[in-house]
């Protein structure tokens, strides 16, 4: 049972290039988030999906795009990748129906941890 | 906005308790408990749904009180297994149904033999 599996799991970019992140669960779960981490900042939320084709910003949305191409996948790009953009990405996915209803238990990948030189 | 973590950190001794806390400006509508081992991804702990409501897992077990706007996380005669960094995200009655999960920044917990 796999779960949410990211690739990949470790990326070192130089500035300027573009990547994509990639995101599949194959727990049939309806939402996914995006999530950035940095030391002392706790988890914060770029971009989520609450159902297939739809998409919407969450807290640190800019610099990033996201596509959720079916109910399994979601992916995370960056067009122009920046310093500040070093983290550690994840996705993770759940089965709360927005928007009603509480959230419910996220399923967190393994996560990439990305370099941008 | 997000929520506030109590202590930042603390460091046990095997068998010894200790306490979380997550304390939030606006009324909760839920909040949940995630733990965060060195290198790895989050885990689910526990979601808390109603004011007063307590859960349990393991010897882990937590309170939410409404009133306060706030939930305290319980571990009971700590193992080692327990050390990690603990995170609460809290959802808020003012997002209406745009509710995200705020996280906190964390409590790192250190169990040692």
């Amino acid at each position: 049972n796999a779960g949410v599996t990211q690739t990949p799991k470790f990326q070192v970019l130089k500035t300027g290039q573009s990547m994509t992140l990639q995101c599949a669960q194959d727990m049939n779960h309806n939402s996914m988030y995006w999530y950035r981490q940095d030391p002392g900042m706790g988890l914060r939320l770029i971009y989520y999906s609450a159902s297939e084709g739809t998409t919407d910003k969450g807290e640190v949305p800019n610099g990033y795009n996201v596509s959720r191409l079916n109910k399994r996948e979601f992916s995370l790009r960056l067009e122009s990748a920046a310093p500040s953009q070093t983290s550690v990405y994840f996705c993770a996915s759940s089965t709360r129906r927005a928007p009603v209803g509480p959230h419910q238990p996220q399923h967190f990948g393994d996560g990439t941890r990305l370099s941008i030189l | 906005q997000q929520p506030v973590q109590s202590p930042q950190a603390v460091i046990l001794r095997e068998g010894e308790d200790a306490v979380i806390n997550c304390s939030s400006s606006k009324a909760l509508y839920s909040v949940h408990w995630y733990r965060q081992k060195h290198g790895e991804a989050p885990v689910f702990l526990m979601i808390l749904l109603k004011g007063g409501e307590q859960k349990g897992h393991e010897k882990i077990s937590a309170s939410f009180n409404e009133k306060k706007q706030q939930s305290s996380l319980y571990l009971t005669a700590s193992q080692l297994s327990y050390s990690g960094t603990y995170f609460c995200g809290t959802e808020s009655y003012r997002d209406g149904n745009n509710r995200k999960l705020i996280w906190g920044l964390g409590t790192s917990l250190a169990v040692n033999p």
